[in-house]
């Protein structure tokens, strides 16, 4: 079985950009996570999208958004980048959420300039 | 407020045993996680407490005391390969996960 692939790996951008990432979950797997991960604060949710509805969502601007498709594949936009938006942006999905473990993908490094 | 809260780093020595502690607080509980997580790669599934007690998995293991709001993971003759961040997360009352910032294990031979 195919794990979670994310693209791009890497991403260079500059302040007041946009970026889209993207996230294709293992097949079957009907939920998918986002994550900002940065040294020493640990993984920050971002939003989760179960069943093309965003079921969950963390504490984070506007400027972050993301949907899902039919076929779960997921995207996740981030609107006039800022320095502070430089992370490791980790896709992770899993069945159905909730109790169930969550397999991550090997993550977008996002840098802004 | 919520809050995950366990040790930045700890070293330990090659086939001794560690104990990462984690203490948790959130809006309602349904269950603690432990994901290990080595550098540079995607954090991988170690284990899910949602009852009081001890599982055993393998070298690993992991307790959960929920009147005491406390999670250990237990790794039992450690091998270099266990160097890597371990990530402890709890669940509140909406199925959202509640990170930990990781406590970074190294291993000395």
């Amino acid at each position: 079985k195919a794990g979670v692939t994310q693209t791009p790996r890497y991403l260079i951008k500059t302040r007041g950009q946009q970026v889209t990432l993207s996230c294709s979950p293992i097949s079957g797997h009907r939920s998918v996570s986002w994550y900002q991960q940065t040294p020493g604060q640990g993984l920050q949710f971002l939003f989760e999208y179960f069943s093309e509805t965003q079921r969950n969502k963390g504490n984070f601007p506007g400027r972050f958004s993301g949907r899902q498709f039919s076929n779960s594949r997921s995207e996740m936009n981030v609107s006039t980048l800022e320095l502070g938006d430089s992370a490791l942006y980790l896709c992770a999905s899993s069945l159905a959420g909730g109790m169930h473990e969550q397999y991550f993908g090997p993550g977008t490094r996002l840098t802004v300039t | 407020g919520q809050n995950i809260d366990q040790p930045t780093e700890m070293t330990a020595t090659e086939g001794a045993i560690v104990q990462i502690n984690c203490t948790y607080q959130t809006s309602g509980f349904n269950g603690l996680f432990w994901y290990q997580q080595h550098a540079g790669e995607a954090p991988t599934f170690l284990s899910y407490n949602v009852l009081d007690g001890l599982e055993e998995k393998g070298r690993f293991s992991s307790f959960l005391s929920r009147s005491k709001g406390y999670s250990y993971l237990l790794l039992k003759e450690l091998q270099m390969k266990d160097s890597a961040s371990y990530l402890c997360a709890g669940m509140d009352s909406n199925y959202q996960l509640i990170w930990g910032a990781g406590t970074k294990l190294i291993i000395k031979p």
